[in-house]
């Protein structure tokens, strides 16, 4: 399958502070890519999806101003939690469609951590 | 109603056995499924993926899709402690974008 990767794998950050995490598509390039938010013991919640060169679009109730996303080409996607509260302490991953029949493929994922 | 519902178990079944995951899903317009595998702690698995109706076979996991139904399942076959995850099913509603159900917690005793 298509490798996609995420950095950084963890981070621990101060309450205020913005935390930008990287989603690269190593194989293929990625015209979408989505962004997910999991709480523990709870199922993958979308936030937005993001196409190359235009706009993310987000899901009800994500806050965009809070939540920047740039999809700048088409492997590289960035989310920046902006102001981060420890509410905002989560696991995120990236997803990025796949070449073949609407495959998508996830990155590792992102432990943020908010003190 | 949820567009797609799983039973999230947890399902358990002895080392050896057949486990039989089960989802339905309420977009009749859905051409894509896929069964992905979540570890504690990880990123979810892409691990079978079924565009027509019928049994598709990889390895021990086997998908079968009953679109009229709406009925999408996942068997896994000679079960072993290492599938113990949650199995997340999915569609895909056009262009890349995928719902996942809740997952089912599967657990296979040793």
């Amino acid at each position: 399958g298509a490798v996609v990767s995420q950095h950084p794998s963890w981070v621990i950050c101060k309450s205020g502070t913005s935390v930008k995490i990287e989603c690269r598509s190593l194989d293929f390039q990625a015209t979408t890519m989505f962004w997910y938010r999991q709480f523990p013991k709870q199922s993958l919640m979308l936030m937005a999806t993001s196409n190359e060169g235009s706009k993310a679009t987000y899901e009800q109730g994500v806050e965009k101003d809070k939540f920047l996303i740039n999809h700048a080409s088409l492997t590289l996607s960035t989310l920046t939690v902006t102001s981060a509260h420890p509410e905002d302490s989560s696991f995120y991953i990236c997803g990025a469609g796949g070449s073949v029949d609407n495959e998508q493929f996830f990155g590792p994922g992102t432990r943020l951590t908010v003190l | 109603q949820k567009e797609v519902e799983q039973n999230s178990g947890p399902l358990s079944v002895p080392e050896g056995a057949i486990a039989s995951l089960n989802c339905t899903y309420s977009d009749r317009v859905s051409q894509s499924f896929f069964w992905y595998r979540q570890y504690s702690g990880k990123s979810p698995e892409l691990i079978m993926s079924i565009y027509s109706n019928g049994d598709k076979e990889d390895g021990r996991f086997t998908a079968q899709l009953n679109k009229a139904s709406q009925y999408v399942s996942l068997l896994i076959r000679d079960s072993q402690p290492s599938d113990s995850a949650t199995y997340l099913c999915a569609l895909n509603t056009g262009g890349f974008k995928t719902i996942f159900g809740a997952g089912t917690r599967l657990f296979v005793k040793a």
